[in-house]
């Protein structure tokens, strides 16, 4: 099974971005697909978007588009969460999640969870 | 409708069955994913396609669908499994490939 562990927690002003990161064990890339999930305090699981490093294939959710940055860097089978313009809404939990590229949804692999705290 | 419905919160005793559902129409084109979150912690996937058990999950939880109406069920259910509990799909309305339903909080009395 495939392990995920996230950077840290982030503490950011309102305006500006922050990058999370999500390295996944093994030396490839190869039938995973990751997803982002946002879990705000209190709230449920939100889906945010996906990429397909193998094919270069990246997914966001219509509520993000235009304010998220999915990536993925092979060689260090590393995958890159960024989110610009920050509102204090957008204080959550931000989960890496891996799925086969086959069934993207079913996420058998989960990292930690990166807290982000967006505060002026 | 292109969303996923639970019902918030669901009780059940101690060794008795629980069943959690979770409303779609993706379920007539997808099978649905569940996952279990304690407090503080990742979820975990529980149960996947048909009524399948990642390794480790106990075989007190299954999963089965019908029409469009996906459900969880927990035989026995134990003190550990006190949780929230969710479903998700493909999206079938194009905003997204993946949704998330709301989520059950399951209290075991």
């Amino acid at each position: 099974q495939v392990q995920l562990v996230q950077s840290g927690t982030e503490v950011k002003k309102p305006g500006s971005s922050v990058k999370v990161a999500c390295k996944a064990s093994g030396n490839t890339f190869k039938n995973n697909a990751f997803s982002w999930v946002r879990q705000a305090p209190g709230h449920g699981l939100e889906w945010m978007g996906g990429i397909i490093p193998i094919i270069g294939k990246v997914n966001n959710a219509e509520q993000f588009q235009g304010r998220i940055s999915i990536t993925a860097n092979e060689s260090t089978i590393t995958t890159f969460l960024e989110i610009h313009s920050l509102r204090s809404e957008d204080t959550a939990f931000y989960y890496c999640a891996r799925g086969p590229t086959t069934v993207t949804h079913r996420l058998d692999s989960w990292g930690q969870g990166t807290l982000v705290i967006v505060s002026s | 409708s292109s969303e996923l419905t639970q019902d918030p919160a669901v009780s059940v005793a101690l060794g008795q069955t629980v069943r959690i559902t979770c409303h779609g129409d993706s379920f007539r084109s997808y099978f649905p994913s569940w996952f279990q979150q304690k407090p503080g912690q990742a979820p975990i996937l529980v149960i996947y396609g048909k009524n399948h058990r990642p390794s480790g999950i106990p075989d007190r939880f299954s999963g089965s669908i019908s029409g469009n109406t996906a459900s969880l069920t927990i035989t026995g259910a134990q003190a550990e499994d006190e949780a929230d509990y969710y479903c998700n799909s493909r999206d079938i309305s194009g905003k997204s490939s993946v949704i998330f339903a709301g989520g059950t909080k399951l209290t075991v009395l």
